[in-house]
């Protein structure tokens, strides 16, 4: 069976500091990975998808970066954290090209970014 | 713009009662349609899906889809108070992209 792993689960982080949060999915193989992040009480947000080995699309131009340096693993990165950046940060993952849309979305534990 | 549109609550329900959570969306071609459970605190958990007008049913949760009307609901029988949660609607118009809603608070009160 298909599992996801993202950490750490908390961390806080001063302003100007920078940022890695990982996500590795294991049990498929060429999954189509995402970022969100989802600010107190409310929506998700789209950040990053990815849906192979270094390509990845940024839906909003902001502080944050990702890199998918292996098939299964997908990071999420910033040089310098802002306050904004705060939120609740979800990896997703779901079958690739060659799979079936229908499938959704499987997210990961997430990560709770306090930037202080 | 995609949008998918849920009422954001909170919607209130007895314990026992049916609860009816609804969603739109403005995609026609939409293909594929998904609930989400997310407890306070917690990732989004995958509760249903249906792809054909009409219902599907698993236990106490009932989904309803009208592509007509471009319309997805979920009912929830026997509400319970570990029932309460934020339900979200997902739309796939047959990318590689869901469409999520805000979201819509359930509590169930005992």
């Amino acid at each position: 069976s298909q599992t996801i792993h993202q950490w750490p689960a908390t961390l806080v982080q001063p302003v100007g500091s920078p940022l890695s949060l990982e996500c590795t999915v294991e049990g498929t193989s060429n999954p189509n990975l995402y970022w969100y992040r989802q600010a107190a009480g409310r929506g998700l947000q789209l950040l990053f998808y990815s849906v192979g080995i270094g390509q990845i699309s940024s839906e909003v131009p902001q502080n944050l970066s990702a890199s998918r340096p292996q098939d299964r693993q997908f990071i999420l990165s910033s040089k310098k954290l802002l306050l904004s950046d705060s939120g609740f940060y979800l990896c997703a993952w779901s079958p690739g090209p060659n799979g079936d849309y229908n499938y959704g979305y499987t997210f990961g534990s997430g990560t709770r970014l306090t930037v202080v | 713009q995609k949008e998918v549109e849920q009422n954001s609550g909170p919607l209130s329900v007895p314990e026992g009662a049916i609860a009816s959570l609804n969603c739109t969306y403005s995609d026609r071609g939409s293909q594929s349609f998904f609930w989400y459970r997310q407890y306070s605190g917690k990732s989004p958990e995958l509760i249903m899906s249906i792809y054909s007008n009409g219902d599907k049913e698993d236990g106490r949760f009932t989904a309803q889809l009208n592509k007509a009307s471009q319309y997805v609901s979920l009912l929830i029988r026997d509400s319970q108070p570990s029932d309460s949660a934020t339900y979200l609607c997902a739309v796939n118009g047959g990318t590689d992209k869901l469409i999520f809603g805000t979201g819509t608070r359930l509590q169930v009160f005992p």
